[in-house]
């Protein structure tokens, strides 16, 4: 029982190069969400699928690009890494009950130098 | 505009005691609180939630109080022991109207420390 799992855990990326953060949830959940961490911040979200084929802006979504082609895989990207995206990153599904509760992976920690 | 907050960066409590961790929120329309507690290089974990139609929800050791007048909530674990020291994070969602999609607003979190 996987759950949610986060390819990779760890990344250091140069100013302006591009990754792709790629989490994977095996629970057939409708909702995916990608939120990021940051000391003294909680996790602020940064884009959210509601389902396969559409993806929409959460509270911090600039820098970032996302895409659900299939429904267990929402993909983050960042096109032209900057030092203020340093943070810890975690994707997150959950089912379309009334009361939600997400599930969320282990987290991929990244560092743009 | 932090519409979560937890004021209490840190709490640190004897085994054996209680620990009260505190939340507070602005945002009227949040009608879904969540606890989330989070071990170091782990995700958050789901603890324990309350509707806004209840103000108290419990669970083994664990119960969270919510008192809407005072947009306020709070985590009680009792008693504690060391394998509760993580960061507790209090989150919140506005779901009338279906149109949340689960999206949560959560606080800066507070680190638990419990000492044997």
């Amino acid at each position: 029982n996987a759950g949610v799992t986060q390819t990779p855990k760890f990344r250091v990326l140069k100013t302006g190069q591009s990754m792709t953060l790629l989490c994977a949830q095996d629970m057939n959940h409708e909702y995916m969400y990608w939120y990021r961490q940051d000391p003294g911040m909680g996790l602020r979200l940064i884009h959210y699928s509601v389902g396969e084929g559409t993806t929409a802006k959460g509270e911090v979504p600039d820098g970032y690009n996302v895409s659900r082609l299939k429904k267990q895989n929402f993909l983050l990207g960042l096109e032209s890494a900057a030092p203020s995206q340093t943070s810890v990153y975690f994707c997150a599904s959950s089912s379309r009950d009334p009361f939600l509760r997400a599930f969320f992976g282990q987290g991929t920690r990244l560092t743009v130098v | 505009d932090q519409q979560v907050k937890q004021n209490s960066p840190s709490l640190s409590v004897q085994e054996g005691r209680i620990s009260i961790l505190n939340c507070d929120y602005t945002n009227s329309m949040f009608d879904y609180f969540l606890w989330y507690k989070k071990y170091p290089a782990e995700g958050p974990t789901f603890l324990i939630s309350i509707s806004s139609i209840k103000d108290k929800n419990e669970d083994g050791r664990f119960t969270v109080f919510l008192n809407k007048s005072a947009k306020h909530l709070s985590l009680h674990i009792v008693p504690s022991q060391p394998g509760d020291s993580a960061v507790y994070f209090c989150a919140a969602s506005a779901n009338a109207g279906g149109t949340s999609y689960g999206k949560l607003t959560f606080g800066q979190g507070t680190i638990l420390t419990v000492h044997p």
